[in-house]
Formats: structure tokens, C-alpha cells, sequence
């Protein structure tokens, strides 16, 4: 069974341009998840997504964006960049159904910003 | 405000040592305590979780105790090997409210020397 695929591995952008990453989940998950990672702040809760619709968000900026369509595939925007941006986004799918369910993880979109 | 306090940062352990990685939380509201270990370059993977009508799980060289009254939770890495080196990330997780929204521990930088 393929794993979490997340497209790009790596991006670079410069300040003020916006991006699109992408998330697949697992065959039959659900629920997509986005974190942001860095050294100092660790994995934060981005928001997530479950047929097609945002259950729940964390405390980012209305710059972050996300979307998920018919066959679960996740999107995620992030307009007007900023250097602050950089960091490791990391995608995790679920069956879906409630907090208690293990996630599993892609191995992310390493985004820097010049 | 910082739901779950994991400690240390950085753990350096000699091989068949056990490692001891600790998690104290605030909201009795959570119920899932999942354990992620992540090697540089890949996504955090599910080691370990649970719940907190148990005191104790174990699976292999790894072992979550958890004290309920006390609000922590640790993992043991017994007989720790190089292999373990890696970071750990305890997380928490809401009683079912229909949807995904972990917390992540900042992380434990674990060295495993020879």
C-alpha cells in the first residue's frame, strides 16, 4: 500500500510570491492533515480537511490556504511569502472519524524563502 | 499556550542504555497519547500510543508509562540502540470531537553512541 505522497520534495520562492503544495493520502484515508515544521517552534497545526472540508484550523494567517478534492488529494496555498515561511510543511492522512486515529505522515515539502 | 512540555530537547545515550524521553500536559480534555520518531529527511512515523485508561504499554524495546493523575506521560527505549537515534515527539489528542487536531510535543533530539 503507497504511503503519503507529498509533491515537491523542495521549493524555493522569494518574498511575496505565493505557492501550492501538494498532499496524497493513503488509499482509503479520509481526513488530511497539514503541520508546519520548524527547529524552534516544532510541528504546528495547520488545519484539516475531511471530504472535502475543513474540520478544523490552527492559529496561522488567513495566508494560509487549503483545499481537498473529491478523491481526498489535498492542496495547500500560502500567498504573499514571507521569509518567516520557511520551514518543512508536512501532510498526514487518517481513516477519517474522530482525533483518535494514528496519522500518517509524508516526508514533506521543504519550502525556503529567499 | 503550550499544550504539552516535553523534555529534554537533546538526549545522549550509550548503547543498551535506556532512554527516557517525558511529556507533561494540561487539559484532561485529551485522550490519545501517541509516541512519533522521525529520521532526518522523513516524516514523523507512529511508534507508540495510548490511552488513558492504562497504566503501562509496551511493544518491543519500547514502552509508554503513563500517569494519569500527574498529567505525564514518558516513553523507555530499552537496550537503545544507534539505530534509535532519531527525534521523538510525544503529541495529544482531544477526545473524539469528530476530527484531527494533535498537538506535538517541541521534540527530543536522541543520540545513541557505540
Amino acid at each position: 500500500k503507497a504511503g503519503v505522497t507529498q509533491t515537491p520534495r523542495y521549493l524555493i520562492k522569494t518574498r511575496g510570491q505565493q505557492v501550492t503544495l501538494s498532499c496524497s493520502p493513503i488509499s482509503g484515508h479520509r481526513s488530511v492533515s497539514w503541520y508546519q515544521q520548524t527547529p524552534g517552534q516544532g510541528l504546528q497545526f495547520l488545519f484539516e480537511y475531511f471530504s472535502e472540508t475543513q474540520r478544523n484550523k490552527g492559529n496561522f494567517p488567513g495566508r494560509f490556504s487549503g483545499r481537498q478534492f473529491s478523491n481526498s488529494r489535498s492542496e495547500m496555498n500560502v500567498s504573499t511569502l514571507e521569509l518567516g515561511d520557511s520551514a518543512l510543511y508536512l501532510c498526514a492522512s487518517s481513516l477519517g472519524g474522530g482525533g483518535n486515529q494514528p496519522q500518517h505522515f509524508g516526508d514533506g515539502t521543504r519550502l525556503s524563502i529567499l | 499556550q503550550q499544550q504539552v512540555k516535553q523534555s529534554p530537547q537533546s538526549l545522549i545515550v550509550q548503547k543498551g542504555g535506556i532512554s527516557i524521553i517525558n511529556c507533561a500536559y494540561e487539559n484532561t480534555a485529551f485522550d490519545y497519547f501517541p509516541w512519533y520518531q522521525q529520521f532526518p529527511g522523513k516524516g514523523p512515523a507512529l511508534l507508540i500510543a495510548i490511552r488513558p485508561d492504562v497504566s503501562e504499554k509496551k511493544e518491543g524495546r519500547f514502552t509508554i508509562s503513563f500517569n494519569k493523575s500527574a498529567k505525564q506521560f514518558s516513553l523507555h527505549i530499552m537496550d537503545s540502540q544507534p539505530g534509535d537515534s532519531a527525534t521523538y515527539f510525544c503529541a495529544v489528542s482531544p477526545r473524539s470531537g469528530g476530527y484531527q487536531k494533535v498537538t506535538f510535543g517541541i521534540g527530543t533530539k536522541l543520540q545513541v553512541i557505540p
